[in-house]
């Protein structure tokens, strides 16, 4: 019974390709989260989504573009996959804006 | 804007003996929250423990404890009775509660990489 689940854990890839990287949470949580971790392990937020509406949207490239289906889930999408890519990226999610975020396994995408 | 520091990229202590981490952070804000997550070889973010700015007392989870020294913006960790399986890369975090459009956001430091020697 998995909190916050992410599908595929590992991704390798062409440049140029479209590629989807799935989140799901079972946790009833009302936000949810995509974050970046770089090659030197740093972390940093890129999208939340709080009652299927994007509040927060950092400074990255519109080639990613979150989707929300539904409450449980929070998928990303790359178009265009470039080099720079290439990182863990992880799903979050937590009750509201203030509660504490709890963390998927992390999709580690590989751009060649 | 917000940051975290890290200072110390890497730590190490023997088995069973007792090591802090610290983290200093800048914001103008009263109202937060700190918290510091554990990622092992794994790679899983693990909520180790958190504090709520508001309060004065210092988190503590088993052999996790803060001091929060909120006048110097410091927010160290102490893990007491090291174990081989504390060994990991611990990330100081900070979430602004009131501010704009950043509300709700975890910002990271860069993390410090504790090894633990048997």
């Amino acid at each position: 019974d998995t909190a916050v689940s992410q599908t595929p854990k590992y991704l390798v890839t062409q440049m140029g390709n479209d590629k989807s990287i799935k989140c799901e949470q079972n946790l009833g949580h009302d936000t949810m989260y995509w974050y970046k971790q770089d090659s030197k392990k740093f972390l940093k937020i890129m999208f939340s989504y709080n009652n299927k509406e994007l509040i927060i949207n950092e400074t990255v490239p519109n080639r990613f573009s979150p989707k929300s289906p539904d409450k449980a889930h929070l998928n990303l999408h790359i178009n265009s996959l470039e080099l720079g890519d290439s990182a863990v990226y992880f799903c979050a999610s937590s009750q509201n804006l203030r509660q504490t975020q709890y963390f998927g396994p992390g999709t580690r995408l590989l751009v060649l | 804007a917000q940051t975290v520091t890290q200072s110390q990229p890497e730590m190490s202590v023997q088995e069973a003996e007792t090591v802090t981490l610290s983290c200093t952070y800048d914001t103008s804000e009263s109202d937060y929250y700190l918290f510091w997550y554990k990622q092992p070889p794994s790679r899983q973010m693990i909520l180790v423990i958190r504090q709520e700015a508001y309060k004065q007392q210092n988190a503590t989870e088993n052999r996790f404890s803060v001091n929060f020294q909120k006048a110097a913006k410091s927010f160290s960790l102490k893990i007491s009775d090291s174990q081989l399986g504390d060994a990991a890369m611990y990330f100081c975090a900070y979430r602004a509660l009131n501010y704009g459009g950043s509300q709700g956001n975890l910002i990271f430091g860069k993390g410090t990489k504790l090894s633990v020697k048997p």
